[in-house]
Order: structure tokens, then sequence, then C-alpha cells
């Protein structure tokens, strides 16, 4: 088992849709990270959590210490949103990033 | 501002050959460096990483080695190249302090090892 799971794995949207992707778990963190992978491979840091609600435009970053678990939200997407998002945690035990499989998402227009 | 600087961005090496690839990081001083690997459809692996001048973790046995022979400089190496070593190669680095600080990634280098 990763000690960090995302899901979906792939999912398919239609413009203008509310998209959630989920983030688990299972070891202490100080700090949770989502980021964007676009198809060319740049990576960039969308929010870094460590408890509460970031938001940033259409983006939308919720954590639950307790539950550990995160949700990226993306209001009114759009086909520009089409990339790998990617869930990934800072142990409490130090700065390494630990990172889930990512989520493809595919929005049509 | 701090920019990250990766290159090259594709790479194609015969089985056997040597690998260097380079990441240099401006303005910023003492960071940490990161590099990752991604293997086909899979997720992000720590390869190595650096709190400082010649000071390098490495997190997975491998055929790969890291230097960091300047504050701002790292480098990932090989003296001969495997076909599993294909894959997307990405330089990170953090500021200098013990957790919660966000990563901010180079562009990465495509690595194709025939």
């Amino acid at each position: 088992k990763n000690e960090v799971e995302q899901s979906p794995q792939n999912l398919t949207a239609q413009e203008g849709e509310f998209i959630t992707i989920n983030c688990s778990y299972s070891v202490g963190i100080s700090a949770l990270h989502w980021l964007q992978q676009h198809p060319g491979g740049g990576i960039v840091s969308l929010f870094m959590l460590s408890s509460g609600k970031k938001k940033h435009g259409r983006l939308i970053a919720t954590i639950n210490i307790q539950e550990k678990h995160s949700s990226l939200h993306i209001t009114a997407s759009h086909p520009r949103d089409s990339a790998v998002y990617i869930c990934a945690v800072n142990e409490t035990s130090g700065s390494r990033l630990t990172f889930g499989e990512g989520t493809q998402l595919t929005v049509n227009p | 501002s701090q920019t990250i600087h990766q290159w090259p961005a594709t790479l194609v090496q015969p089985v056997g050959s040597p690998l260097s690839l380079e990441c240099t990081v401006e303005g910023t001083s003492n960071p940490n460096l990161y590099w990752y690997r991604q293997a086909a459809g899979r997720g992000l692996q720590l390869l190595f990483y650096s709190i400082g001048i010649d000071q390098i973790s490495s997190e997975v046995p491998q055929n790969l080695s890291a230097s960091r022979p300047q504050d701002r400089q790292f480098i990932l190496s090989s003296k001969k190249l495997l076909l599993s070593d294909s894959g997307f190669y990405l330089c990170a680095w953090s500021l200098d302090r013990a957790t919660n600080q966000p990563q901010h990634f180079g562009d990465g280098t495509r690595l194709s090892i025939l």
C-alpha cells in the first residue's frame, strides 16, 4: 500500500464542470502539496497546506489532518486545466516529499 | 527571484554510455536540492537529495550517482547507463529549512536509452 494514494487515477470532464481530486495518506505529515504536471513534463507547485483550506483563482485545496485526507477542487473547469495533478506530503521526519501516483485530468470542450 | 535551470531537455543515449545531467539554481543560497525520476506511467521517485556542498543522500540503490560541487549546482551521473534508466528526470530545490517548504521544479530531462 502506498503511503500517499490518490483517486481517481483518471478523470474526464466537460468544460465548466466542478472537479474534485482526492488524496489520502497514511503517515504523519507536516505539510501536503498539490502539484500540476503539464504534458511536456514540467511541474508547478499549486498549493502547500498544513491545515484548513487555500484558494487560488478557480483552484481550492482543503486538508483534514484528523482524517488524513486532502481534496483539490477545480471550479468551472477549462480544457487548459488538463494535466496530471499530483499530491505529495512532507513526512514529519524531514523535508523530503512522498508522492502519490497522480491523477490524469482531461477536460473536453 | 529564484530560478532553476535543468539541461538538457531531452537526451537519447545508448546502453552502456555515461550520463551527466546538470541543474543549477539562481537567486538563493544554500538550497536543498533534489533529483527525482518518473518512469513511464509511474509516480515521482526521489533519487537523491542534498542539504549542502558534497552532502548527498541516496534514497534508492541504483546505477546513478549525484554530486554537488558548488552550492547551487547539482549533477546526476552514471558511468554506464542501463535500459531501466530511461525516464523523466526532474531537479528541484527548496529553502534550507527543516520542513514545510514548497519545492520548485526544473523543466525536466526526458532520457531515452536505446
